[in-house]
């Protein structure tokens, strides 16, 4: 596609259900980035993948929190046991490669709701 | 890391104003962006300006790296410029992380 593409857009979970958010970077793009926004606030830095590298985890906020990404494309966070301070907007961006000279691309994000 | 700091945090105009957005940032960096997003909550990417300045319609910015600040002007500003607007920074020797300001939040009335 186009654009970073992230699924669903919307989640509404009960509290202590797991729940599994995608992120499908743009083609070509090594770096990618997940970041969360709670309601009125900035951004929260969680996770960066580069290409074959280990990755970041230094932002994940509890071991509840993990991602993957597969084939150095496509991302999954998954948040298991949700608690209602995971609700939040979790935001995923790609970029060309992980150095000083390469935009970020913002999908349109996955609103989750737990009650 | 690095702190960022925006101001002002909340500004209202009356369409057609101009404006000016700051933001500062504690440490150099080698990659410093600006971002719109709108009351939908999509993050638009406006510009990759670690140093120098550029020009896109009525947006423009500039930073000036070795005073570690930067700034988004907005003219003849119009109700579509609404919403929040985040800079983020990226130290060169930390790959991993952007960090954003807590954005400024712009009301553009007709």
């Amino acid at each position: 596609g186009a654009g970073v593409s992230q699924s669903p857009s919307n989640k509404v979970t009960e509290k202590g259900k797991d729940v599994e958010l995608r992120c499908d970077p743009i083609s070509g793009h090594t770096a990618l980035y997940w970041y969360r926004q709670s309601l009125g606030q900035g951004l929260e830095f969680l996770i960066y993948f580069q290409g074959n590298s280990a990755p970041d985890k230094s932002g994940l906020p509890s071991d509840r929190f993990s991602a993957e990404r597969t084939g150095g494309s496509v991302s999954t966070l998954t948040i298991q046991r949700t608690q209602q301070e995971d609700s939040a907007v979790y935001l995923c961006a790609s970029s060309l490669v992980g150095g000083a000279g390469s935009p970020l691309h913002f999908g349109n994000g996955t609103r989750l709701t737990v009650t | 890391g690095i702190q960022v700091e925006q101001s002002p945090p909340d500004l209202i105009l009356q369409e057609g104003a101009n404006s000016t957005l700051r933001c500062n940032f504690s440490d150099s960096v080698n990659n410093l962006q600006w971002f719109h997003q709108n009351p939908w909550g999509q993050l638009i990417n406006l510009f990759y300006i670690p140093s120098g300045t550029k020009q896109n319609g009525r947006l423009s910015a500039t930073t000036v790296a070795t005073e570690r600040y930067s700034l988004l002007y907005i003219s003849s500003s119009q109700t579509t410029d609404s919403g929040v607007y985040f800079c983020a920074a990226r130290t060169g020797y930390n790959f991993n992380k952007f960090y954003f300001g807590s954005g400024t939040k712009l009301n553009v009335k007709p």
